[in-house]
């Protein structure tokens, strides 16, 4: 069965900072790997997502993702974060052809101090 | 567009009381997705939807918990009777052709406080 790791469950960083979330799948096959952020009482928005092709994906709001199949990682980046990143971010993994259920890391908090 | 719209947004009950929590879709999607978020648990898939159908609910707690999509519009979860336990923030989600190269979109979530 899939399944995802994130091993942060909170970073902080200054507002300019460079970031980089990471994520581990299990999956036997080629998996599809989304990154979500929720915000304070908001619902889940995607920031990107990656099926197939190019390894490195072009999010919403400057992210980007890099699916690495020999490490099972799909980390997400940003080169400068800025205080509205601060939000709960969640990788997550669905399974190609015989399910459609998406699998939801536990999340990583992140904080930006000014 | 309207996106997936939830209601109510927040509800506070007390324990042995029924809870229904309503959800309509994206228009002219055809899957629906109810997930529920804890502390404890995170983010987890309660039960999905194909075409009104359901297709997976073994992520439904017990038989205390229901759902239904009686029409393409529209969805149900159903508590009865409900728990402290089931305090929780419960989303639903719908997208066009399942995971396939498609994308889920959440609603803003309910959420539940039994008390």
């Amino acid at each position: 069965a899939q399944s995802v790791t994130q091993p942060d469950i909170h970073i902080t960083v200054s507002e300019g900072a460079s970031l980089e979330l990471r994520c581990n799948y299990s999956y036997g096959a080629t998996p599809y790997l989304f990154w979500y952020v929720q915000s304070p009482g908001q619902g889940l928005q995607l920031l990107l997502k990656y099926f197939s092709g190019d390894t490195l994906v072009q999010g919403i709001k400057g992210f980007e993702a890099e699916f690495k199949r020999s490490q099972s990682s799909f980390n997400l980046r940003k080169p400068s974060v800025h205080w509205s990143d601060a939000a709960e971010y969640f990788c997550a993994v669905g399974a190609a052809g015989n399910t459609d259920k998406l699998i939801f890391g536990t999340g990583t908090r992140l904080q930006v101090f000014p | 567009d309207a996106g997936v719209i939830q209601s109510p947004r927040h509800e506070v009950t007390e324990m042995g009381q029924e809870v229904t929590l309503r959800c309509k879709p994206i228009s002219g999607h055809d899957y629906l997705f109810w997930y529920r978020q804890t502390m404890m648990r995170g983010l987890e898939l309660l039960i999905y939807f194909n075409n009104n159908v359901p297709i997976d609910d073994s992520g439904m707690p017990e038989d205390r918990f229901s759902a239904k999509m009686p029409n393409a519009s529209f969805s149900t979860l159903k508590i009865q009777p409900s728990e402290p336990r089931d305090s929780a923030v419960y989303f639903c989600a719908s997208s066009l052709g399942g995971l396939g190269g498609n994308t889920i979109y959440f609603g803003e979530g309910s959420w539940l406080t039994v008390v």
